[in-house]
């Protein structure tokens, strides 16, 4: 199985500053034939599903507001929230999808300062 | 827009099997090359995919479950089921159905998800 890990475990950002989480996998998950990478993030707020952001490594899901975005290629890959507002309060997963099972960080949970 | 809900006892006894229902809503299950997948989260801790049936009836299972998982669909309710046998505390976590999209045969994302069931596994 591909092992995806995520850094930090934990981070906690002022409102209207950065958020960077990142994601590495411990293989290749660049597709050649179509040179798309084969990952995506969620944010899971308390008591809530999973919510999709990102596919493709970098296509925002429609609706996902645009300082959500996603970056990265191979094996190492980020999800920076541009401007941190109250309502990004959530653990943040990504999963590949390159190959079954598909498989998932451990998550990252993003607070206020 | 599509809306998927879980239904199913909340408590099993080990050794038993477990039962969950996904009913789709606004939308119809035979429709549009989905993977209808079930993914589970124990307290505290990180996602588990569990399976899929494909809209052609196909399954696909976590190796580290297959031998006690079955997923199956009920075109004529809009459903698909999971059985997980011989459960163990470890079982216990909340259940999620979800639909997987993706224009690659490689894989897919999940794209809506279920709000999700607690299962306790417990005598």
């Amino acid at each position: 199985d591909i092992v995806m890990t995520q850094s930090p475990d934990s981070l906690t950002v002022s409102l209207g500053e950065r958020a960077t989480i990142n994601c590495k996998s411990s293989q290749n998950i660049l597709y050649s034939s179509n040179n798309k990478n084969y990952l995506a993030w969620y944010q899971q707020k308390p008591g809530q599903p999973p919510n999709l952001l990102i596919y493709w490594a970098s296509t925002r899901e429609s609706g996902v507001p645009d300082r959500f975005s996603g970056s990265g290629s191979g094996t190492d890959f980020t999800l920076t929230i541009s401007s941190l507002q109250a309502a990004d309060v959530a653990i943040y997963y990504c999963q590949q999808y390159y190959s079954s099972p598909c498989t998932f960080g451990q998550g990252t949970k993003l607070e206020i300062k | 827009q599509v809306q998927l809900q879980e239904s199913g006892p909340g408590l099993a006894k080990p050794s038993q099997t477990l039962s969950l229902t996904c009913t789709v809503s606004g939308g119809s299950i035979s429709n549009g090359g989905y993977y209808w997948s079930w993914i589970r989260q124990p307290a505290g801790k990180g996602l588990e995919w569990i399976g899929h049936i494909y809209t052609s009836g196909t399954t696909n299972y976590n190796p580290s479950l297959k031998s006690r998982v079955t997923i199956s669909v009920d075109t004529s309710k809009n459903q698909f089921s999971l059985q997980l046998s011989s459960v163990t505390a470890a079982d216990t976590a909340v259940y999620y159905c979800a639909r997987g999209y993706s224009t690659s045969w490689r894989g897919y994302w999940f794209d809506p998800w279920g709000q999700g069931t607690l299962v306790i596994v417990s005598p």
